[in-house]
């Protein structure tokens, strides 16, 4: 039990279906993240919340949208995804924007048929 | 060339082996940090260390901030030890982290 939680595990969805990824964070840290991790590539930043305020969003895709709405909650929505957006999608916290220790969840397997 | 590279890429261990992964980078960094990940997907976080070394159980990381290389080192290797195991480094500003492609351990009984 790392104090993150991600919702759902799997998900197969396919192009034209919206669904969300939820990430739930135990510890009272103040800033959350999403990555990507794609077969075979190292891991890649999507997007950064630090106390509910978006503070850096790495050139992801518009089908990818994020939300905040506190600090203990982060959620991806998803729209319109290709089968190339199909990866593990990894929710992490720490206690300050890029301070500390990270602490990730289990993350969510994404297939997009 | 990536900023932070990783050798080896893959490696194989007999059980109570000792192991050694190293990462190298080529940035200004603020800090390192030393995760596992599992087959299932969740990565832990083992290590973070600017300085010196640490060590935690069977795991001791090291850092030479002038050589801009870090090792990891396991101690009497065990098969649960398999797992991919990731180097990554926030930038000189404590910016984001730059991820390491990982290496694959795993340690045979």
């Amino acid at each position: 039990e790392t104090g993150v939680t991600q919702t759902p595990r799997h998900l197969v969805m396919g192009m034209t279906n919206k669904k969300s990824l939820k990430c739930e964070q135990h510890l009272g840290h103040n800033a959350m993240y999403w990555y990507k991790q794609s077969a075979k590539k190292p891991l890649e930043l999507m997007f950064v919340y630090s106390l509910e305020e978006r503070v850096e969003n790495n050139s992801v895709p518009s089908r990818f949208s994020p939300e905040c709405p506190n600090s203990s909650h982060l959620f991806l929505h998803l729209h319109t995804l290709q089968p190339e957006d199909s990866a593990l999608y990894l929710c992490a916290s720490s206690q300050d924007h890029w301070t500390g220790e990270l602490f990730f969840g289990e993350g969510s397997r994404l297939t997009v048929l | 060339k990536n900023e932070v590279e990783q050798s080896p890429q893959n490696l194989t261990a007999q059980e109570g082996e000792f192991i050694t992964i190293n990462c190298s980078y080529s940035v200004g960094i603020s800090a390192l940090h030393w995760l596992q990940q599992h087959p299932g997907g969740g990565i832990v976080s083992l290590f973070m260390l600017s300085s010196g070394k640490k060590k935690h159980g069977r795991l001791i990381a090291t850092i030479n901030i002038q050589e801009k290389h870090s090792s990891l080192h396991i101690t009497a290797s065990h098969p649960r030890d398999s797992a991919v195991y990731i180097c990554a480094v926030s930038g000189e500003y404590g910016n984001k982290l730059v991820f390491g492609a990982g290496t694959i351990l795993r340690v045979k009984s």
